[in-house]
C-alpha cells in the first residue's frame, strides 16, 4: 500500500521567508510525528499528534515553528522567518499506535530544506 | 547521559562476516524497542521491533537484556548492502507514545 508521502522533496528558501512543508500519512494511522535531521546528526523530534488530541509540541525549537493536522490526516509544518539553522531535512513519520502493541513508526523519504 | 546511546561506529566488516553492535538506555521503564537502518541521505526504515525472547529475522538477530538494559543487533553472513547506519529506538512509558532514537551505529561492509 502508499506509504508515507511528503511535499516538496527539496525546497531552496532566502533567509527570512515562510516555507510550508506538507505531510500524507498512511491511511488509518492515528498518530503523526515531526522530526527534523540536520546532516550527520541524529532525529529531533519536533512535534507529535494523535486522534483529536491535542498535539505534543515540546520538541518545537521556537514559536517560529508550527504545525496543524487537519481532518486527523494531512499535516503542514509552518516555519515563519527561516533562518539559515533551520537548514536540515524534515521528516514525517505515522504509526497506527498501540492496535495490537504496534508503536513503530513508518517515515516518509523527507524534504530538505536549504535557507541561504 | 543520553536516553539510547550507541556506538558510532564506523564498524567496518568484511563481507560475509558476522558483525554484533549494542545500544544501551537509560530508563529501566522502556517498553518497545527497535532497530531501524537508515541509508545515506534516506529515511529511516523499520528493520525489526525486538522482542523480549529475542528474535530472528533472516540473517538478523535481535536480543533485549532487561537486566542490563542494552539491546543487540547481530547481522550474520554481511552484505554490501548491509552499509548503513542501524538506529537503537526505544518507547518510554513515560514519553507516552513518543519514540526515542539512538544517534545510530555506522556499519561499513567491504568487499
Amino acid at each position: 500500500g502508499a506509504g508515507v508521502s511528503q511535499s516538496p522533496s527539496n525546497k531552496v528558501t532566502e533567509k527570512g521567508k515562510d516555507v510550508e512543508l506538507r505531510c500524507d500519512p498512511i491511511s488509518g494511522h492515528t498518530a503523526l510525528y515531526w522530526y527534523r535531521q540536520s546532516l550527520g546528526q541524529g532525529l529531533e523530534f519536533l512535534i507529535y499528534f494523535q486522534g483529536n488530541s491535542a498535539p505534543d509540541k515540546s520538541g518545537l525549537p521556537s514559536d517560529r515553528f508550527s504545525a496543524e493536522r487537519t481532518g486527523g490526516s494531512v499535516s503542514t509544518l509552518t516555519i515563519q522567518r527561516t533562518q539559515q539553522e533551520d537548514s536540515a531535512v524534515y521528516l514525517c513519520a505515522s504509526s497506527p499506535l498501540g492496535r495490537g502493541g504496534s508503536y513503530e513508526q513508518y517515515f516518509g523519504p523527507g524534504t530538505r530544506l536549504t535557507v541561504t | 547521559r543520553k536516553e539510547v546511546e550507541q556506538d558510532p561506529g564506523p564498524f567496518n566488516v568484511p563481507e560475509g562476516a558476522t558483525v554484533a553492535f549494542n545500544c544501551t538506555y537509560s530508563n529501566s521503564a522502556s517498553q518497545s524497542f527497535f532497530w531501524y537502518r537508515q541509508d545515506c541521505r534516506k529515511e529511516p526504515k523499520l528493520l525489526m521491533s525486538v522482542y523480549s525472547s529475542g528474535n530472528e529475522d533472516g540473517r538478523f538477530t535481535a536480543q533485549l537484556n532487561r537486566a542490563s538494559q542494552y539491546i543487540s543487533l547481530l547481522i550474520r553472513d554481511s552484505k554490501l548492502s548491509d552499509s548503513a547506519t542501524y538506529l537503537c529506538v526505544v518507547r518510554i512509558k513515560a514519553a507516552g507514545n513518543k519514540l526515542t532514537f539512538g544517534g545510530g551505529t555506522r556499519v561499513l561492509v567491504k568487499p
